[in-house]
C-alpha cells in the first residue's frame, strides 16, 4: 500500500461544476496536509494547508480532513478552464520535515 | 517562486559524467529539499538540509550527494550519471515554523543519454 494514494484520473468536470479531489493516507500520525496544484512543464505551487479535523475555506477551494479515515479532499467549486492542472496531494509524518506525496490527479474543466 | 532558483534549468548529459545542480534561495530560510518527478511516481524526496553542513537521506537517495556550505545554496550531485536519473528535479524550502509549509523551485530537466 502506498503511504499517500490518490486517483491519477483524469477526472474532467464541465465549467462552473464542483470538482472533487480525494487523497487517502496510511500513517495515522500524519499531522498536516497539503494540496499542490502543478500546471504542465511547471513547479508545484501550494493551494492550501489544512491541520486539524474538518473543513477549510479559501475562496473557491475547500479542503476536507477526515483523520478517522485517513483522508482529506479538495473541493473546487465554480470550476474554470485555468484550473485544470494535476493536484498533489503531500503529507507530513508527525515530527518528521519532510512531506510525502501521492502521484496526483490530473482534472481537466471542459469550457 | 518564493525566492528560489535553480541552474541549470535544462542540461543534457552521457552516462558516467558527473552532474551538479544548484538551488539558490534568497528566503533564509532554514530548510531545503531535493526531489525528483518522474511519471506516475510523483515526487520523491532525495536528501534534504536542515542548516548549513546539516543533511539527511530521503526516499530514493542512492547516486546522489549534496551539499549545504551556506544557507542560500544547496547543491545535488550525480557522481555518475545514468539514465534512470534522467528526471525533473525540483527544489524545495521551509521555514522552522508549524505549517511546515515547502515551496518549490522551477525544476531543473536532466537528460541522461
Amino acid at each position: 500500500q502506498k503511504e499517500v494514494e490518490q486517483n491519477s484520473g483524469p477526472l474532467s468536470v464541465p465549467e462552473g461544476a464542483i470538482a472533487s479531489l480525494n487523497c487517502t493516507y496510511s500513517d495515522r500520525v500524519s499531522q498536516s496536509f497539503f494540496w499542490y496544484r502543478q500546471y504542465s512543464g511547471k513547479s508545484p505551487e501550494l493551494i492550501m494547508s489544512i491541520y486539524s479535523n474538518g473543513d477549510k475555506e479559501d475562496g473557491r477551494f475547500t479542503a476536507q480532513l477526515n483523520k478517522a479515515s485517513q483522508y482529506v479532499s479538495l473541493l473546487i467549486r465554480d470550476s474554470q478552464p485555468s484550473d485544470s492542472a494535476t493536484y498533489l496531494c503531500a503529507v507530513k509524518r508527525g515530527s518528521a520535515r519532510q512531506l510525502t506525496f501521492g502521484s496526483g490527479t490530473q482534472l481537466t474543466v471542459l469550457p | 517562486d518564493a525566492g528560489i532558483t535553480q541552474s541549470p534549468r535544462h542540461k543534457v548529459t552521457e552516462t558516467g559524467t558527473p552532474v551538479t545542480l544548484r538551488c539558490h534561495q534568497t528566503e533564509n530560510h532554514r530548510y531545503m529539499y531535493w526531489y525528483r518527478q518522474d511519471p506516475g511516481h510523483g515526487l520523491r524526496l532525495i536528501h534534504y538540509s536542515y542548516g548549513v553542513k546539516d543533511t539527511d537521506k530521503g526516499e530514493v537517495s542512492d547516486g546522489y550527494s549534496v551539499s549545504r556550505s551556506k544557507t542560500e545554496d544547496f547543491l545535488l550531485t550525480l557522481e555518475s550519471a545514468t539514465s534512470s536519473q534522467t528526471s525533473v528535479y525540483f527544489c524545495a524550502i521551509s521555514e522552522e515554523d508549524f505549517t511546515d509549509t515547502q515551496y518549490f523551485g522551477p525544476g531543473t530537466r536532466l537528460t541522461v543519454l
